[in-house]
């Protein structure tokens, strides 16, 4: 596609529930990208991919948050259990390939847990 | 651990030339200095990239020292389209994989 698509752009659960974020790259970029932004705040690095392969997952915040990206294209952000210390806005990127290449941003998931 | 400073906000007039400079004393060998540019509701969008020296775009300039610690955005002319925040990057090489750490970046508000 043209651009970095993420769905859905809105998500409200209750507390306890599992959420997946979905990421769609664009097409053929080999790096994809997860952040987390709170308001007022810069992005805060999540985990990342090297086609299909987890590079680093050092952000996620705890066991709760996983992420995948089986066939080296679309991403899924799972969040199990979530709580309201989870709400924010979840912002995916990628790159053509990794290192110091410019990450392209989708306009992200707002998260609100009840 | 590659981190960035950069002033929290800044004012400026329709017309002006606006410079925003972010140091990055620990910035490593190898690291790009990037900028990105993020609007209310949007995620960050790619502004310009350089390693050193000057680098100029459609957009922006970018002048980076010798001892390449600080970096400089120099924005021409700018207009109320440009009210934005602004967020300067060098990479982070830690445990062998190559991630960015952006900062709170500078609030830029573009007067009439």
């Amino acid at each position: 596609g043209a651009g970095v698509s993420q769905s859905p752009r809105y998500k409200v659960t209750k507390r306890g529930q599992d959420v997946a974020l979905r990421c769609d790259p664009i097409s053929g970029h080999v790096s994809l990208y997860w952040y987390r932004q709170a308001l007022g705040q810069g992005p805060e690095f999540l985990t990342y991919f090297n086609y299909e392969a987890q590079q680093d997952k050092s952000g996620l915040p705890n066991d709760r948050f996983s992420a995948e990206r089986p066939e080296g294209s679309i991403s899924t952000l799972t969040i199990q259990r979530t709580e309201q210390r989870d709400s924010a806005m979840y912002r995916c990127a990628s790159s053509a390939t990794g290192g110091n290449q410019p990450q392209h941003f989708g306009d992200g998931t707002r998260l609100s847990i009840l | 651990l590659a981190k960035t400073t950069q002033p929290i906000s800044m004012d400026s007039y329709e017309g002006q030339e606006v410079n925003i400079t972010c140091s990055h004393n620990n910035i490593a060998t190898n690291d790009y200095i990037t900028w990105y540019q993020q609007f209310p509701s949007q995620g960050p969008r790619f502004i310009i990239q350089g390693y050193k020296t000057k680098v100029t775009n459609e957009v922006a300039s970018l002048f980076i020292p010798a001892d390449r610690k600080s970096s400089t955005l120099s924005l021409p002319r700018v207009s109320l389209s440009d009210t934005a925040v602004y967020y300067c990057l060098v990479g982070d090489e830690g445990s062998g994989t190559y991630k960015y750490i952006f900062g709170t970046g500078t609030r830029l508000k573009v007067l009439a």
